[in-house]
């Protein structure tokens, strides 16, 4: 299986502030990776796939990129609604694998 | 608009089964693979598995597929998710996506608690 390391665990942020998560697979994927949001007590999201599409009507505030093993999600000027827990998700291979998640919090 | 909306989640005892449904509107629901993911309560997503348009082909987990079986009625727009003989390690919140390229759409979610 396709190993997804997701870093940091959490993070705290100002509001306006630029934020970076990182997903690091174990072995190439191809850029066959996707990002999600997941608002506390909602479903998750998506907010980018194939590693820097950005899904409709996702605000273009969020940016992907990366290639091989290393992909990375930006959030520019970050406001108060993307206080949220964020995931990467390989589906280069099967089984899909997903990272451990990022929470987003407000400093 | 899109909409994903499961039922069939509860309590239920270890060793049982149950099966879940995902009632999806809004979309051609024949045109597209449709997954099942599961989130614990400890917040881990877990990929379950996948089942191709025309219902001929499903992809598992490893660690699921002896006991977790996906189904679906394109003619109802549903998705079924069997699973057998249950285990505590399998309370978690399910949901079933629409994919392509990844999960464009989630249902709300539907709780199953494994308990005695």
């Amino acid at each position: 299986d396709i190993q997804m390391t997701q870093s940091p665990a959490s993070l705290s942020a100002s509001l306006g502030e630029t934020v970076t998560i990182e997903c690091r697979a174990s072995e190439d994927i191809y850029n066959g990776l996707a990002w999600y949001q997941q608002k506390p007590g909602k479903s998750p999201q998506l907010l980018i796939y194939n590693a820097n599409s950005l899904h409709t009507g996702v605000p273009s505030r969020f940016s992907g990129s990366g290639s091989g093993t290393q992909y990375s999600l930006k959030i520019n000027s970050l406001q108060s609604e993307d206080v949220a827990s964020y995931f990467c998700q390989q589906y280069y291979d099967y089984p899909y694998t997903f990272g451990a998640g990022t929470k987003l919090e407000l400093k | 608009e899109v909409q994903l909306v499961e039922s069939g989640g509860g309590l239920v005892q270890p060793g049982a089964s149950l099966k879940l449904s995902c009632v999806a509107s809004g979309f051609t629901f024949s045109d597209y693979w449709m997954s099942w993911v599961r989130q614990t309560p400890g917040k881990t997503m877990e990929w379950i598995g996948d089942i191709k348009y025309d219902g001929s082909y499903t992809n598992y987990a490893p660690s699921l597929k002896n006991r977790f079986t996906i189904s679906r009625d394109n003619a109802k727009s549903t998705l079924y998710l069997q699973m057998s003989n249950v285990r505590s390690e399998d309370t978690a919140t399910y949901y079933c996506t629409r994919d392509g390229p990844g999960k464009d759409y989630w249902g709300q979610g539907v709780m199953v608690t494994v308990s005695s």
